[in-house]
């Protein structure tokens, strides 16, 4: 059975940085990408962008280049997220999210429980 | 690339609920629906317009017609009262979600 554990809550102040887990298990890590969606207090979901787990290559959305970084442990299966220089609007849930569009299954199928980070001082 | 939905939709119990989400990208590309219920993740419960995934109850169909998708719910219960997203990509292989519709069970 496919899982996507997130690390827990962060509490952070405004100028630090945060790196968020993501472990996957139940299938092959390297066969589908890792997505990241932010989800800000009463808002909705915001593509963030992705990274291919078996090339390694990260693909970011507009808004979310320069201070947020995708990487990953392929050892042990697990997506991060690294957010620099925080500030107070990055406060939200951020959720990692399995893409899968191998013809056995479509879209983004399965989804991490999320990690809310707080930005404040 | 957008997505438009409206941001509320209300039914009766088992009446019918019709969710859209236009752009001009779902003219090209698949559209994806999912649903979040509060403080939970969401959960995709349409793919590539009208499929049904594994373990998604059969009241809830998608369609598709030029430029917008639509979600249908039959026979609303109670519990399908949550916000819902399509979702599709760009020419990019961008992801882009709508903003969201809070569907509410009167």
């Amino acid at each position: 059975q496919v899982h996507l554990v997130q690390s827990g809550s962060e509490l952070r102040k405004p100028g630090t940085s945060v790196k968020i887990s993501c472990k996957a298990s139940g299938y092959p890590f390297s066969a589908h990408s890792i997505n990241w969606v932010r989800q800000a207090p009463g808002r909705g979901l915001e593509w963030m962008g992705w990274i291919t787990t078996n090339t390694w290559r990260p693909t970011y959305a507009q808004g979310f280049t320069g201070r947020f970084v995708f990487s990953l442990d392929t050892s042990d299966s697990t997506a991060y997220l690294h957010i620099d220089n925080l500030r107070a609007e990055d406060t939200a849930v951020y959720f990692c999210v399995r893409y899968c569009s191998d013809g056995t299954c479509s879209g983004f199928d399965h989804w991490g429980q999320g990690t809310l980070v707080t930005v404040s001082s | 690339y957008e997505l438009t939905q409206p941001p509320s939709v209300s039914v009766s119990p088992g009446q019918t609920a019709r969710i859209t989400c236009s752009g001009n990208t779902l003219a090209k590309q698949y559209g994806y629906w999912y649903q979040q219920k509060s403080g939970q993740a969401p959960v995709l419960i349409i793919s590539k317009d009208t499929e049904r995934p594994s373990g998604i109850p059969g009241r809830f169909s998608g369609s598709s017609a030029g430029t917008t998708v639509t979600l249908t719910i039959s026979g609303v219960q109670a519990e399908d009262e949550a916000d819902y997203y399509c979702q599709s990509a760009d020419t990019n292989d961008h992801m882009i979600f709508g903003g969201g519709t809070k569907l509410t069970v009167l």
